[in-house]
């Protein structure tokens, strides 16, 4: 059973200030990482995935992956109110149909 | 209709009532999912199918039972519940099972008195 563990937070940043969150894994054969949001009330939608060491960036989204440390981590950048929500960290290993999902960081933009 | 499709999308139930839970994905996908959503908890996979065929149970106690009739609908039949089976069940569904890129359904919020 992949353990994937994320600061529940609440992780409080100001507008336009980088948020930055972690999520580390346990089993050091997975192969590939996801960040998915969601809002309160809502269901998780995909951000962003990452396969390969180092970083990806998509707008102001960026993940990096480090499977030496086994950590993956969001960092959103010029934060806006709209980023308010809950980021769900999963993890794939090579083989199986599993999704693990961490337990989610909740991010509140402040205005 | 558009993407994941669950109904109903709130359900008060006894625990003794029968239920059936109902999701359908219009994007032409093979594979479709259950997840339970508890408060601070992770989402918890139960069952996952490929073309329509049961290709993971997760531990699941036998008061859920699935049924998937084709790729495009998926049920969550539900029986004898227990207060906390309470959550958010949600369907979700991709384009092959494995993959990590998954649609979700809006989920349906399940109360068992």
């Amino acid at each position: 059973q992949k353990e994937v563990e994320q600061n529940s937070g609440p992780l409080s940043v100001p507008e336009g200030a980088i948020a930055s969150l972690n999520c580390t894994y346990s089993d050091r054969v997975s192969q590939s990482f996801f960040w998915y949001r969601q809002y309160s009330g809502k269901s998780p939608e995909l951000i962003m995935s990452i396969y390969s060491n180092g970083d990806k960036e998509d707008g102001r989204f960026t993940a990096q992956l480090n499977k030496a440390s086994q950590y993956v981590s969001l960092l959103i950048r010029d934060s806006q109110p709209s980023d308010s929500a809950t980021y769900l960290c999963a993890v794939k290993g090579g083989n199986d149909y599993k999704l693990s999902f961490g337990a989610g960081t909740t991010v509140t933009v402040r205005a | 209709e558009t993407g994941v499709t669950q109904t109903p999308r709130h359900l008060v139930m006894g625990m003794t009532n029968k239920k059936s839970l109902k999701c359908e994905q219009h994007l032409g996908h093979n594979a479709m999912y259950w997840y339970k959503q508890s408060a601070k908890k992770p989402l918890e996979l139960m069952f996952v199918y490929n073309f329509k065929e049961q290709t993971e149970n997760n531990s699941v106690p036998s008061r859920f039972s699935p049924e998937c009739p084709n790729s495009s609908h998926l049920f969550l039949h539900l029986h004898t519940l227990q207060p906390e089976d309470s959550a958010l069940y949600l369907c979700a569904s991709s384009q092959e099972s494995g993959s990590g890129t998954q649609y979700f359904g809006p989920g349906t919020r399940l109360t068992v008195l």
